[in-house]
């Protein structure tokens, strides 16, 4: 149980196109939702955390008009990333918690490289 | 700012021994704390969470808690080639409000060679 899924797994595209990543929690609700961001060899760092049916909480320094985060129900999450540079190349992971949990399950990852 | 401390090594460790991860942070207010694992290109998996002071042992896995000193650690016994990874340590926000934000250590990469 507890099963999270990301699609795309990898996206190349052009600079100044937009990318959308879903994440989906298989076989459980989730309540929240976080977005993280890995460069190579550097630890996740939290873009956003979005609860189903409210805006998207953003973390400091991440461009909310750029990253769009939609929670449309309690198992599917959307991160868009509008106008990608080069710059934007990143590993982008989605995990989910559901209520009474301590626990965030993550999904496996989106690994996007903008040309 | 909130940190999490690691040291990013590599530790090397032969076949067998026992490795020993450590990781300090900064938020007195944190409640939980986690042990991930994370393969080259792969997205973390937890290994081991603890919440209250003192060991927590799970298969070859011990996880140590000390609030007053703000340290946590992970001790693999009988370490695998398998075990080779970067071990990421975790800890809640205590200023996140109903959910559980996480604030990551940069990661310990651990080798363990035949």
């Amino acid at each position: 149980g507890a099963v999270v899924s990301q699609h795309p797994s990898w996206v190349i595209c052009k600079s100044g196109t937009s990318v959308k990543i879903e994440c989906r929690s298989l076989d459980f609700q989730a309540t929240t939702m976080f977005w993280y961001r890995q460069f190579p060899k550097q630890s996740l760092m939290l873009m956003a955390t979005s609860n189903e049916g409210s805006k998207a909480t953003y973390e400091q320094g991440v461009e909310k008009d750029k990253f769009l985060i939609n929670h449309a129900s309690l198992t599917l999450s959307t991160l868009t990333v509008t106008s990608a540079h080069p710059e934007d190349s990143s590993f982008y992971i989605c995990s989910a918690e559901t209520s009474g949990s301590y626990e965030q399950y993550f999904g496996p990852g989106t690994r996007l490289t903008v040309t | 700012q909130k940190e999490v401390e690691q040291n990013s090594g590599p530790l090397s460790v032969p076949e067998g021994a026992i490795a020993s991860l450590n990781c300090t942070y900064s938020d007195r207010g944190s409640q939980s704390f986690f042990w991930y694992r994370q393969y080259s290109g792969k997205s973390p998996e937890l290994i081991m969470f603890i919440y209250s002071n003192g060991d927590k042992e799970d298969g070859r896995f011990t996880a140590q808690l000390n609030k007053a000193s703000q340290y946590v650690s992970l001790l693999i016994r009988d370490s695998q080639p398998s075990d080779s990874a970067t071990y990421l340590c975790a800890v809640t926000d205590s200023a996140s409000g109903g959910y559980n934000k996480l604030i990551f250590g940069a990661g310990t990469r651990l080798a363990v060679h035949p």
